[in-house]
């Protein structure tokens, strides 16, 4: 099956800092990657959709400048959190959806940041 | 705005029973329907889609369609402990390829 890995699977930081998360598509190209945040308790929120070598899509609400997303190959996105905060503390995933199974959206494990 | 309502639970079941959990959509044009498994703390996993009215069986999992009603529901025969989770359940269609996604319902099956 398709896998999706995330990298690094938990981090924290100090206030102030920038982290950048990277998700990759093991095993297939992944013309479409998707970031969501989950707060606890709380449903998956889309943050952004980006399609391979274009801009990121970003969901309304979501600052485009604070979270940088870079879908450079078919099977690379990173998401950066720039100058990160506690209230940005949350769990982010990413999905990836291939080209050919159009049906299926494939999870990453999850990113858990903590900023202090 | 299209959104998908699942109700949060949590939904306890005895070890051994049918847990049935249910959604309902708003956008009328959507097409494919996802019944995702999340356990605490990890990112989700996809279960099934349905596109087509009816039921679609996978093992001791059955989706069931109802397109006129805009609702979908998920049948876990036999739940087992292991089935403790929270089960999201996502739209997508009706010109967008972007799945929108309930909140998820709280499953606890019991022994």
């Amino acid at each position: 099956g398709a896998v999706v890995s995330q990298h690094p699977s938990w981090v924290i930081c100090k206030s102030g800092t920038s982290v950048k998360i990277e998700c990759r598509s093991l095993d297939f190209q992944a013309t479409t990657m998707f970031w969501y945040r989950q707060f606890p308790k709380q449903s998956l929120m889309l943050m952004a959709t980006s399609n391979e070598g274009s801009k990121a899509t970003y969901e309304q609400g979501v600052e485009k400048d604070k979270f940088l997303i870079n879908h450079a190959s078919l099977t690379l996105s990173t998401l950066t959190v720039t100058s990160a905060h506690p209230e940005d503390s949350s769990f982010y995933i990413c999905s990836a959806r291939s080209g050919i199974s159009y049906n299926e959206q494939f999870f990453g494990p999850g990113t858990r940041l903590t900023v202090l | 705005q299209k959104e998908v309502e699942q109700n949060s639970g949590p939904l306890s079941v005895p070890e051994g029973a049918i847990a049935s959990l249910n959604c309902t959509y708003s956008d009328r044009g959507s097409q494919s329907f996802f019944w995702y498994r999340q356990y605490s703390g990890k990112s989700p996993e996809l279960i099934m889609f349905i596109y087509s009215n009816g039921d679609k069986e996978d093992g001791r999992f059955t989706a069931q369609l109802n397109k006129a009603s805009q609702y979908v529901s998920l049948l876990i025969r036999d739940s087992q402990p292991s089935d403790s989770a929270t089960y999201l359940c996502a739209a997508r269609g009706g010109g967008s390829y972007i799945p929108t996604f309930g909140r998820g319902t709280s499953l606890i099956v019991h022994p």
